[in-house]
């Protein structure tokens, strides 16, 4: 089944530093999510972004489908984008086919 | 109403009690999903339905059983429940099963006691 790691798995920054999280996916896909979960669990679209690059504010997205990764930038970071960060791509995983997730990248932003 | 909503946004409940979580999505989609998702381990899929039908039932426990009444609407009834199933418990739906995004509720946070 298809593979989704995510890198760093946990990061540190002091308000308005810059970030790049980064998505690794072992096999082709035909769509990529990036969502942030809040502190209260909510899970908030952030991306849908199969391919090229996109921009909502201060975050930006980028995947190159045929390299197989995505790159979620964070610029001028702010304490509310405090949690954790997930991509998700379609795929098989123990048979069955599903959203498969990403362990994750925890932002904690610094005031 | 707007996106999908939870209800109720925490439970807590005893191990012979008997409750329901419950799912409306207000998106016009086709798909709808639960997720559980426990302390320090990725999201689970537990079911999937598309347009009522249940398509997926990846192994769960005969304690959870989901109901779909109608495209917009999603239950998770819960009986007998386990410690172990403490866990948040999301809904998700998309406009057909694994087509396009998915968009996700709030959460039902729940602790068995």
């Amino acid at each position: 089944g298809i593979q989704v790691e995510q890198s760093p798995p946990d990061l540190i920054l002091q308000e308005g530093a810059n970030s790049t999280l980064r998505c690794n996916f072992s096999d082709s896909v035909n769509n990529l999510q990036w969502f942030h979960q809040n502190p209260w669990g909510q899970l908030i679209n952030l991306f849908y972004i199969p391919s090229g690059t996109k921009q909502n504010g201060r975050l930006s997205a980028t995947t190159v489908a045929t390299e197989r990764y995505s790159l979620l930038y964070i610029s001028s970071s702010q304490t509310t984008d405090s949690g954790v960060y997930f991509c998700a791509v379609p795929g098989t995983q123990g048979g069955s086919e599903k959203l498969v997730f990403g362990k994750g990248t925890k932002l904690t932003v610094n005031p | 109403e707007t996106g999908v909503t939870q209800t109720p946004r925490h439970l807590v409940m005893g191990m012979t009690n008997k409750k329901s979580l419950k799912c409306e999505q207000h998106l016009g989609h086709n798909a709808m999903y639960w997720y559980k998702q426990s302390a320090k381990k990725p999201l689970e899929l537990m079911f999937v339905y598309s347009l009522e039908e249940r398509v997926e039932n990846n192994s769960v426990p005969s304690r959870f059983s989901p109901e779909c009444p109608n495209s917009s609407h999603l239950f998770l009834h819960l009986h007998t429940l386990q410690p172990e199933d403490s866990a948040l418990y999301l809904c998700a739906s998309s406009v057909a099963t694994y087509s396009g995004e998915q968009y996700f509720g709030p959460g039902t946070r729940l602790t068995v006691t």
